[in-house]
């Protein structure tokens, strides 16, 4: 079966500017995770889907964060207007248990000049 | 709150010799622990996972963990790395969502 993908794969953008990260998830898989790594720091949990539902938020730093789940398939992930904080790696994750573990994407590396 | 501590941020050792990579955790409630690995320029990837039963785990690539509820930890061990274990590698504690240690990087040497 085809992993969790996401792209950009890498996204070199401008403080003030908008960026749409894009996950695909495991077909099949309802539950759909947000995290982050900031400068080598832990791996953060940002928010989680189910279906197109967000089931817990608690993790996103700001409003300038936007999830989204069109039709509980893809998920986008907005930043606007990007700041220099917001750089870092996003990983996209998919499990279709939430008791077991997840499947993650390769990761969106953002890098915010 | 759940909360995962990994004990060493980096850990060099030499090829063939064997290591251990501490995790300790706390919870109030039983939770499911997990062990990933990041290559380099790739993504998370599953080691293995504690959910119930024994407390001995064993993973893909020779690794395998101990599950203690006493000393609250799942150390994870490989009895002779190689030098393509270099890599970095999370503890994770899942209750409610995943939660990650800050990550060990290990680098085997030749």
């Amino acid at each position: 079966e085809a992993g969790v993908t996401q792209f950009p794969s890498h996204s070199v953008i401008e403080k003030g500017q908008t960026v749409t990260l894009r996950c695909d998830p495991i077909s099949g898989h309802d539950n759909l995770y947000w995290y982050r790594r900031v400068m080598g720091k832990e791996i953060k949990f940002l928010l989680h889907f189910v279906k197109e539902s967000k089931q817990d938020e608690s993790g996103m730093p700001n409003n300038r964060f936007l999830a989204e789940r069109t039709g509980g398939t893809y998920s986008t992930l907005k930043v606007q207007p990007a700041e220099l904080e917001d750089s870092g790696v996003y990983f996209c994750a998919s499990s279709e248990d939430r008791r077991y573990g997840y499947t993650f994407g390769s990761g969106t590396r953002l890098t915010v000049v | 709150a759940q909360s995962v501590t990994q004990l060493d941020s980096q850990v060099p050792v030499f090829e063939e010799a064997p290591v251990e990579l501490r995790c300790n955790y706390s919870s109030s409630v039983s939770v499911y622990l997990f062990w990933y690995v990041q290559y380099p320029n790739q993504g998370l990837q599953l080691l293995l996972k504690y959910l119930s039963g024994s407390t001995l785990v064993k993973g893909i690539n020779g690794f395998e963990a101990e599950f203690n509820k006493s000393q609250t930890s799942f150390h994870l061990r490989k009895p002779s790395v190689h030098i393509s274990d270099t890599a970095e590698y999370f503890c994770a504690v899942r209750y409610n969502d995943m939660r990650f240690g800050a990550g060990t990087r290990l680098t085997v040497k030749p």
